[in-house]
């Protein structure tokens, strides 16, 4: 079975902070991909980052970047000097990478950034 | 780049009435998904098709809905008699297949709403 964990539900910044959202997870698969989404309020799920198991490198996009920890189980998603508009709520997930096999999202973390 | 699409982007009904969402998976994908996303709650699995038949449904998924890929392109989802909890955003994905292609790809959701 599978299954994501964000433990921060919410979470409250000032424009410009850095702030690191958590995901750890669970999975007996050897091969699987990992996926942040951002929601904004509109409802869609904007696609951030796709990840698979086999690849350990951590990711920068601007002022994004991606801790991925196997041995720790975790996918941690940190935004560098924050903005309002990175206020959403940002999802991670779990697909599995044999078998087509559903998406596991976590609950999601809210982040809201005030200026 | 590829993408799913969703039709329509916000459905209002009546409690009662019958609704079909539809997709548009990526053209050469073989997997197909549907989620569900109650307000303010995470992206649930509801469904997967792969040949045209189910191949693994959640409990949500009961008597009420069912899938169909009635033509080469469009994969629908249908609830039967629509209850005040359909309310939600409902997302389909795709995917090309097994192993290393089975990263699933989402579409920008449909907003059903029932009044």
């Amino acid at each position: 079975a599978q299954k994501v964990t964000q433990a921060q539900t919410e979470i409250s910044v000032v424009e410009k902070e850095d702030v690191t959202l958590d995901c750890v997870y669970e999975t007996r698969d050897t091969t699987y991909y990992l996926f942040w989404y951002k929601q904004p309020p509109s409802g869609e799920l904007v696609f951030l980052i796709r990840r698979n198991s086999f690849d350990e490198q951590n990711e920068i996009s601007g002022r994004y970047s991606w801790n991925f920890q196997k041995s720790t189980s975790s996918f941690n998603f940190t935004i560098t000097a924050s903005q309002v508009v990175d206020s959403a709520v940002y999802f991670c997930a779990l697909t599995p990478g044999v078998g087509a096999g559903k998406s596991t999202f976590g609950d999601g973390t809210t982040l809201t950034v005030k200026p | 780049e590829p993408e799913v699409t969703q039709t329509p982007s916000h459905q209002v009904t009546q409690m009662g009435q019958e609704v079909i969402l539809r997709c548009v998976p990526i053209s050469n994908h073989l997997y197909f998904y549907w989620y569900r996303q109650i307000l303010g709650q995470k992206v649930e699995f509801l469904v997967s098709f792969y040949n045209n038949e189910i191949s693994e449904k959640s409990e949500i998924f009961d008597d009420q809905f069912s899938v169909e890929r009635p033509d080469g392109s469009n994969f629908t989802l249908k609830i039967r008699s629509t209850k005040l909890e359909d309310s939600a955003m409902y997302f389909c994905a795709s995917s090309l297949g097994l192993g290393e292609y089975n990263e699933q790809f989402f579409g920008p959701g449909t907003r059903l709403t029932v009044l």
